[in-house]
């Protein structure tokens, strides 16, 4: 049974580009949250997509956006890249909003 | 604001011996406190999670201790192995519902190593 899978794992962009990260959530899951992780810290919250719709969003500016589709799929779409957004991307899938989260291994962003 | 606090920043334990970490929440809404556990190069794995109506829980060697009147929880893991050897989060979560969803406020984490 496969878990949280997310792609790509590793990836360098530039400064003012644009991102898309994929995830894939667990067998049976239908809830999909963002978090972003820097070097050192704890997971942030970005928002949480429910049933196609942002259920709830974190304190981060709107050149963070997402998407989920039909199949409980999801995407994080970074525009306008800076340096501080270099960080651990995490999706993390749960059986409602409020079930148990399994996180995936992430995406390791770099923007340089 | 960071609305979980937890303790210690890095913690060195030997091998066999008790590994305590602590964390106070802000939030009285929360009602669902989850540990991680994260390797370096993987997301944070669910260790053991409780929720604020008992006071301890035990799951093999981990047991979670909470105070609600204090708004604290931590995580004692026995008989410390090598193998613990990783970064522990404690979190908190409050009660969202489908249609304004919830979210999990992490501590800022604590490295342990268990030394053989």
């Amino acid at each position: 049974d496969a878990g949280v899978t997310q792609s790509p794992t590793h990836l360098i962009k530039t400064r003012g580009q644009q991102v898309t990260l994929r995830c894939s959530p667990k067998s049976g899951h239908d809830t999909v949250s963002w978090y972003q992780q820097a070097l050192g810290q704890g997971p942030q919250f970005i928002f949480q997509y429910y049933e196609e719709e942002e259920r709830q969003r974190g304190n981060f500016p709107d050149r963070f956006s997402g998407h989920q589709f039909p199949n409980y799929s999801s995407e994080l779409n970074v525009n306008a890249l800076l340096l501080g957004d270099s960080a651990l991307y995490l999706c993390a899938s749960s059986f409602g909003v409020r079930g148990g989260y399994t996180f995936g291994s992430g995406t390791r962003l770099t923007v340089v | 604001q960071q609305q979980v606090k937890q303790s210690p920043q890095s913690l060195i334990v030997q091998k066999g011996g008790i590994s305590i970490i602590n964390c106070a929440y802000e939030n009285t809404a929360f009602d669902y406190f989850p540990w991680y556990q994260q390797f370096p190069g993987k997301g944070p794995a669910l260790l053991i999670a409780i929720r604020p109506d008992v006071s301890e829980k035990k799951e093999g060697r981990f047991t979670i201790s909470f105070n609600k009147s204090a708004k604290q929880f931590s995580l004692h893991i026995m008989d410390s192995q090598p193998g613990d050897s990783a970064t522990y989060f404690c979190a908190a979560s409050d009660h969202g519902g489908e249609t304004s969803g919830s979210r999990l406020t992490f501590g800022e984490g604590t490295q342990l190593t268990v030394n053989p």
